[in-house]
């Protein structure tokens, strides 16, 4: 399978800890984007990576939230001291070209439980 | 700012029933326009898509057209199947926009 990779797919924590999430895109795209979805909710935008440039952060992107893409290949999302409110599919994208005729490819999701 | 408002759901069908979802947007620009379906426990995929005026997106028998004087991307079908039963996001990109703006989605149930 040559598509968008998450890991892992269900994550359930205590409130407080810390989480990491990774993914991997499609090997030839350079362009990574991070979404959070709540239930019955469309995606909403986090941040986007350029090869391993960050260059866009929503406001959703709290102090607690910060995002990696080292060598431009995977990436990693951190939420610090996780709350409630926290508790979303968080999806990974990815696309060769940030044009508008480029559709995102998107992962299965990691799903955030916070107890 | 963009945006993108679709019908609210659940929509239940009969199989083999005619589908629609409506879907307007608000946008400046020329955007490209989407349609993603995402089927329980999974991630969201490219159902179909449509880059200008007029254009219509088709695929497994769903199509969409852009319709700029409406401001409108309707998803139709003419006969679902049980197998179509998944969540429908409409979204856009817009020009010189990195990340795509979605819908809330419809739900779609067909029963057979």
């Amino acid at each position: 399978d040559t598509g968008v990779s998450q890991d892992p797919r269900h994550k359930i924590t205590k409130r407080g800890q810390n989480v990491t999430f990774r993914c991997d895109p499609i090997s030839e795209h350079n362009r990574l984007y991070w979404y959070r979805q709540t239930l019955g909710q469309g995606p909403e935008f986090l941040t986007y990576f350029q090869n391993e440039a960050q260059l866009e952060k929503s406001r959703l992107l709290s102090d607690r939230f910060s995002a990696e893409r080292p060598k431009g290949s995977f990436s990693t999302l951190e939420i610090q001291r996780t709350e409630q409110g926290d508790s979303a599919m968080y999806l990974c994208a990815s696309s060769f070209g940030d044009g508008r005729n480029q559709p995102q490819h998107f992962g299965d999701g990691t799903r955030l439980s916070i107890l | 700012g963009n945006s993108v408002t679709q019908m609210e759901g659940p929509v239940t069908l009969s199989e083999e029933a005619f589908l629609t979802i409506n879907c307007t947007y608000t946008a400046t620009g020329y955007p490209s326009l989407f349609w993603y379906v995402q089927y329980p426990g999974e991630g969201l995929q490219l159902l179909l898509k449509a880059t200008k005026a007029d254009d219509k997106g088709s695929n497994k028998g769903f199509e969409a057209t852009y319709r700029k004087e409406t401001t409108s991307f309707h998803l139709e079908k003419g006969s679902v199947q049980v197998s179509d039963s998944a969540v429908y996001f409409c979204a856009l990109r817009n020009t010189g926009g990195f990340k795509t703006i979605f819908g809330a989605g419809t739900r779609l149930f067909v029963k057979a």
